[in-house]
Protein backbone atom coordinates (compact mmCIF):
# COMPACT_ATOMS: atom_id res chain seq x y z
CA UNK A 1 0.00 0.00 0.00
CA UNK A 2 1.76 2.99 -1.78
CA UNK A 3 5.35 1.46 -0.02
CA UNK A 4 4.23 0.92 3.55
CA UNK A 5 3.16 -2.51 4.04
CA UNK A 6 1.19 -3.81 7.56
CA UNK A 7 0.73 -7.57 8.23
CA UNK A 8 -1.20 -9.21 8.97
CA UNK A 9 -4.59 -6.96 8.20
CA UNK A 10 -6.71 -8.93 11.62
CA UNK A 11 -4.86 -10.79 14.25
CA UNK A 12 -6.74 -12.15 17.42
CA UNK A 13 -4.86 -12.44 20.40
CA UNK A 14 -5.54 -14.85 23.66
CA UNK A 15 -5.27 -13.10 27.30
CA UNK A 16 -1.66 -13.22 28.15
CA UNK A 17 -0.04 -13.79 24.77
CA UNK A 18 1.62 -11.74 23.16
CA UNK A 19 1.68 -10.68 19.76
CA UNK A 20 4.11 -8.67 16.77
CA UNK A 21 3.09 -6.68 14.21
CA UNK A 22 5.10 -5.68 11.36
CA UNK A 23 5.52 -3.13 9.53
CA UNK A 24 7.81 -2.35 6.76
CA UNK A 25 8.48 0.40 4.31
CA UNK A 26 10.47 0.49 0.90
CA UNK A 27 9.92 4.63 0.77
CA UNK A 28 13.44 5.00 2.16
CA UNK A 29 12.25 7.41 5.26
CA UNK A 30 14.28 8.00 7.97
CA UNK A 31 11.29 7.86 10.38
CA UNK A 32 8.99 5.91 11.48
CA UNK A 33 5.94 5.47 14.09
CA UNK A 34 3.26 3.59 14.99
CA UNK A 35 -0.65 4.80 16.21
CA UNK A 36 -3.36 3.05 17.98
CA UNK A 37 -6.82 3.93 17.05
CA UNK A 38 -9.99 2.95 19.11
CA UNK A 39 -13.41 3.10 17.06
CA UNK A 40 -14.46 6.21 16.69
CA UNK A 41 -11.55 8.31 17.96
CA UNK A 42 -8.80 9.93 17.02
CA UNK A 43 -4.93 8.80 16.37
CA UNK A 44 -2.88 8.23 19.50
CA UNK A 45 0.90 8.01 19.03
CA UNK A 46 2.54 4.67 20.29
CA UNK A 47 6.16 4.72 19.36
CA UNK A 48 7.81 6.73 17.11
CA UNK A 49 11.84 5.93 15.58
CA UNK A 50 13.69 8.95 13.75
CA UNK A 51 16.96 6.45 12.85
CA UNK A 52 17.48 3.15 13.05
CA UNK A 53 18.45 1.58 16.83
CA UNK A 54 16.78 4.73 18.19
CA UNK A 55 12.92 4.63 19.34
CA UNK A 56 10.80 7.13 21.68
CA UNK A 57 8.03 6.38 23.42
CA UNK A 58 4.77 8.44 22.56
CA UNK A 59 1.38 9.08 24.76
CA UNK A 60 0.66 6.02 25.42
CA UNK A 61 3.77 3.39 24.90
CA UNK A 62 2.74 1.21 28.51
CA UNK A 63 2.51 -2.86 27.27
CA UNK A 64 4.00 -2.12 23.76
CA UNK A 65 7.63 -2.77 22.68
CA UNK A 66 9.31 -2.03 19.65
CA UNK A 67 12.91 -2.34 17.63
CA UNK A 68 14.62 -0.56 14.83
CA UNK A 69 16.97 -2.80 13.19
CA UNK A 70 16.61 -2.10 9.97
CA UNK A 71 15.69 1.31 8.55
CA UNK A 72 12.82 -0.47 6.23
CA UNK A 73 11.46 -2.26 9.09
CA UNK A 74 9.82 -0.73 12.67
CA UNK A 75 8.00 -4.11 14.15
CA UNK A 76 5.54 -3.59 17.15
CA UNK A 77 5.04 -6.34 20.17
CA UNK A 78 1.95 -6.15 21.58
CA UNK A 79 2.63 -7.57 25.56
CA UNK A 80 0.10 -9.38 28.35
CA UNK A 81 0.71 -5.76 29.87
CA UNK A 82 -1.31 -4.40 27.31
CA UNK A 83 -5.16 -4.73 29.52
CA UNK A 84 -7.17 -3.78 26.56
CA UNK A 85 -5.37 -4.07 23.05
CA UNK A 86 -8.46 -4.88 21.01
CA UNK A 87 -8.09 -1.43 18.65
CA UNK A 88 -7.12 -0.60 15.13
CA UNK A 89 -3.03 -0.23 14.42
CA UNK A 90 -1.58 2.11 11.97
CA UNK A 91 2.28 2.88 10.91
CA UNK A 92 3.43 5.23 8.98
CA UNK A 93 6.80 6.61 7.83
CA UNK A 94 8.13 10.03 6.54
CA UNK A 95 10.95 11.74 5.01
CA UNK A 96 12.20 14.83 7.80
CA UNK A 97 9.96 17.24 7.77
CA UNK A 98 7.28 15.85 5.22
CA UNK A 99 3.91 14.26 5.26
CA UNK A 100 3.35 10.96 6.61
CA UNK A 101 2.42 7.80 4.73
CA UNK A 102 0.53 5.09 6.69
CA UNK A 103 -0.13 1.41 6.03
CA UNK A 104 -3.48 -0.17 5.74
CA UNK A 105 -3.70 -1.17 9.39
CA UNK A 106 -4.01 -4.17 11.40
CA UNK A 107 -7.23 -5.02 13.04
CA UNK A 108 -6.16 -6.68 16.20
CA UNK A 109 -9.11 -8.28 18.74
CA UNK A 110 -8.91 -10.19 22.35
CA UNK A 111 -10.35 -13.41 22.35
CA UNK B 1 4.29 22.49 24.13
CA UNK B 2 2.72 21.23 20.77
CA UNK B 3 -0.95 21.24 20.94
CA UNK B 4 -3.83 21.15 18.12
CA UNK B 5 -7.44 21.95 18.76
CA UNK B 6 -9.88 21.00 15.69
CA UNK B 7 -13.16 21.78 15.56
CA UNK B 8 -16.33 21.00 14.64
CA UNK B 9 -15.71 17.56 16.11
CA UNK B 10 -19.12 16.44 13.64
CA UNK B 11 -20.43 18.54 10.45
CA UNK B 12 -22.86 17.51 8.08
CA UNK B 13 -23.70 20.05 5.05
CA UNK B 14 -25.95 19.04 2.27
CA UNK B 15 -24.40 17.69 -1.33
CA UNK B 16 -23.31 20.82 -3.16
CA UNK B 17 -23.00 22.86 -0.32
CA UNK B 18 -19.13 23.78 1.52
CA UNK B 19 -17.81 22.34 4.59
CA UNK B 20 -14.67 24.28 6.50
CA UNK B 21 -12.62 22.85 8.96
CA UNK B 22 -10.46 24.69 11.33
CA UNK B 23 -7.68 23.83 13.39
CA UNK B 24 -5.71 26.56 16.19
CA UNK B 25 -2.10 25.81 17.22
CA UNK B 26 -0.21 26.85 20.20
CA UNK B 27 3.79 26.17 18.75
CA UNK B 28 4.68 29.06 16.65
CA UNK B 29 7.63 27.09 15.51
CA UNK B 30 5.45 24.86 13.34
CA UNK B 31 6.35 25.22 9.43
CA UNK B 32 4.33 22.33 8.06
CA UNK B 33 -0.14 21.81 8.08
CA UNK B 34 -1.56 18.70 6.50
CA UNK B 35 -4.64 17.50 6.53
CA UNK B 36 -5.62 13.77 6.63
CA UNK B 37 -8.79 12.33 5.04
CA UNK B 38 -9.59 9.01 6.94
CA UNK B 39 -12.44 6.87 5.09
CA UNK B 40 -13.97 4.09 7.39
CA UNK B 41 -11.85 1.23 7.94
CA UNK B 42 -9.47 2.78 6.07
CA UNK B 43 -5.95 4.44 6.71
CA UNK B 44 -5.77 8.21 6.53
CA UNK B 45 -4.29 9.85 3.68
CA UNK B 46 -2.85 13.22 2.96
CA UNK B 47 -5.08 15.20 0.79
CA UNK B 48 -3.56 18.85 1.08
CA UNK B 49 -0.44 20.20 2.97
CA UNK B 50 0.73 23.79 3.00
CA UNK B 51 3.81 25.37 4.34
CA UNK B 52 4.46 28.60 6.08
CA UNK B 53 5.78 30.33 3.58
CA UNK B 54 2.51 30.54 1.98
CA UNK B 55 -1.00 31.87 2.96
CA UNK B 56 -3.58 29.59 0.80
CA UNK B 57 -3.47 26.61 -1.31
CA UNK B 58 -6.11 25.17 -3.29
CA UNK B 59 -6.00 21.97 -5.36
CA UNK B 60 -10.05 21.03 -7.23
CA UNK B 61 -12.03 21.30 -4.76
CA UNK B 62 -10.36 21.65 -1.54
CA UNK B 63 -8.32 24.28 -0.19
CA UNK B 64 -6.12 25.14 3.08
CA UNK B 65 -5.67 28.34 4.84
CA UNK B 66 -3.25 29.34 7.02
CA UNK B 67 -2.88 32.71 9.89
CA UNK B 68 0.61 32.11 11.31
CA UNK B 69 -0.05 35.88 12.96
CA UNK B 70 -3.30 34.11 14.33
CA UNK B 71 -2.18 30.73 14.17
CA UNK B 72 -4.86 28.88 12.84
CA UNK B 73 -5.39 26.84 9.25
CA UNK B 74 -8.63 25.88 7.76
CA UNK B 75 -9.35 23.33 5.07
CA UNK B 76 -12.38 24.17 2.66
CA UNK B 77 -14.32 21.81 0.77
CA UNK B 78 -16.10 23.09 -1.92
CA UNK B 79 -19.33 21.51 -4.13
CA UNK B 80 -19.21 18.87 -1.45
CA UNK B 81 -19.63 14.88 -3.16
CA UNK B 82 -20.87 11.98 -1.46
CA UNK B 83 -17.56 10.51 -1.32
CA UNK B 84 -16.17 13.47 0.46
CA UNK B 85 -18.02 12.09 4.01
CA UNK B 86 -15.23 10.52 5.89
CA UNK B 87 -13.22 11.74 9.26
CA UNK B 88 -10.74 14.50 8.54
CA UNK B 89 -7.49 15.40 10.73
CA UNK B 90 -5.61 18.33 10.85
CA UNK B 91 -1.86 18.18 12.06
CA UNK B 92 1.05 20.19 12.81
CA UNK B 93 4.94 19.45 12.72
CA UNK B 94 5.87 19.19 15.76
CA UNK B 95 9.44 18.75 17.08
CA UNK B 96 9.94 15.46 16.43
CA UNK B 97 6.11 13.95 14.65
CA UNK B 98 3.31 15.35 13.19
CA UNK B 99 0.87 16.49 16.02
CA UNK B 100 -2.67 15.45 14.78
CA UNK B 101 -6.11 17.50 15.91
CA UNK B 102 -8.89 15.25 17.15
CA UNK B 103 -10.55 14.45 13.86
CA UNK B 104 -13.78 15.99 11.83
CA UNK B 105 -16.93 13.36 11.26
CA UNK B 106 -18.03 14.87 7.74
CA UNK B 107 -21.33 13.30 6.87
CA UNK B 108 -22.67 14.73 3.15
CA UNK B 109 -26.20 14.60 3.11
CA UNK B 110 -27.85 13.83 -0.12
Amino acid sequence: DGGITQSPKYLFRKEGQNVTLSCEQNLNHDAMYWYRQDPGQGLRLIYYSQIVNDFQKGDIAEGYSVSREKKESFPLTVTSAQKNPTAFYLCASSSRGGGYTFGSGTRLTVV
Amino acid sequence: GENVEQHPSTLSVQEGDSAVIKCTYSDSASNYFPWYKQELGKRPQLIIDIRSNVGEKKDQRIAVTLNKTAKHFSLHITETQPEDSAVYFCAIQGAQKLVFGQGTRLTINP
